[in-house]
């Protein structure tokens, strides 16, 4: 069973960098048909995708969200990470990791979510 | 990017019913719909892909169905443990991913 926990400071300061890390068990997050999914929880807006990365360097985000937005895999750890710079309130939510099944274009896991707070 | 329109927000029913979530496109997806059961605290459940594609150990009395624009979320006896939230999810290779926007399915 895959199971992933996000992880990282539950309060960013606006302007900061928001970083949070996704660690995996039960799965490789090198196995060839892999994405690893970040996505948000806005309290009033719903669920946004923000971007998936594969282990050979391959990745997608949401435009709206491409010049602040960095991510990666740590193989060694199988874990992969979210960066997003320039922080302001309108980037507090709850944030998840997931799995992404290419195949069949849905997420078949999720972690549990990691509450981000913005503010001074 | 495509907007996905979910309806109701809110669905109040009783054990047995049956109910229908409705989801619409803003333009077509053709059948890259997916939808997610989540209950409070808990991780977001993957309950159908590709539109109509029931999800391993998923109870048969969830059924989606639709294509193109128009895609249903159909749970043909309402029981106990399907009081949640569900969400739409579509992919288009030419738009980001977007999620509708949420019904919870609430105790009549």
């Amino acid at each position: 069973q895959v199971q992933l926990q996000e992880s990282g400071p539950g309060l960013v300061k606006p302007s900061q960098t928001l970083s949070l890390t996704c660690t995996v068990s039960g799965a490789s997050v090198n196995a060839g048909d892999d994405y690893w999914t970040w996505i948000r929880h806005h309290p009033d807006k719903g669920l946004e995708w923000i971007g998936y990365i594969h282990y050979s360097g391959a990745s997608s985000n949401n435009p709206s969200l491409r010049s602040r937005l960095s991510m990666s895999i740590d193989a060694s750890q199988n874990r992969f990470s979210l960066n997003l710079t320039s922080v302001t309130a309108a980037d507090a939510a709850v944030y998840y990791c997931a799995r992404l099944a290419f195949d069949i274009a849905a997420l078949d896991s999720w972690g549990l979510g990691a509450r981000v707070t913005v503010s001074s | 990017d495509i907007q996905m329109t979910q309806s109701p927000s809110t669905l109040s029913a009783s054990v047995g019913d049956r109910v229908s979530i409705t989801c619409r496109a803003s333009d077509d997806v053709a059948t890259w719909v997916a939808w997610y059961q989540q209950k409070p605290g808990k991780a977001p459940k993957l309950l159908i892909s590709q539109a109509s594609s029931l999800q391993g150990g998923v109870p048969s009395r969830f059924r989606g169905s639709g294509s193109g624009t128009h895609f249903t979320l159909t749970i043909t006896s309402l029981q106990p443990d399907d009081f949640a939230s569900y969400y739409c999810q579509q992919y288009n290779s030419y738009s980001p991913w977007t999620f509708g926007q949420g019904t919870k399915v609430e105790i009549k």
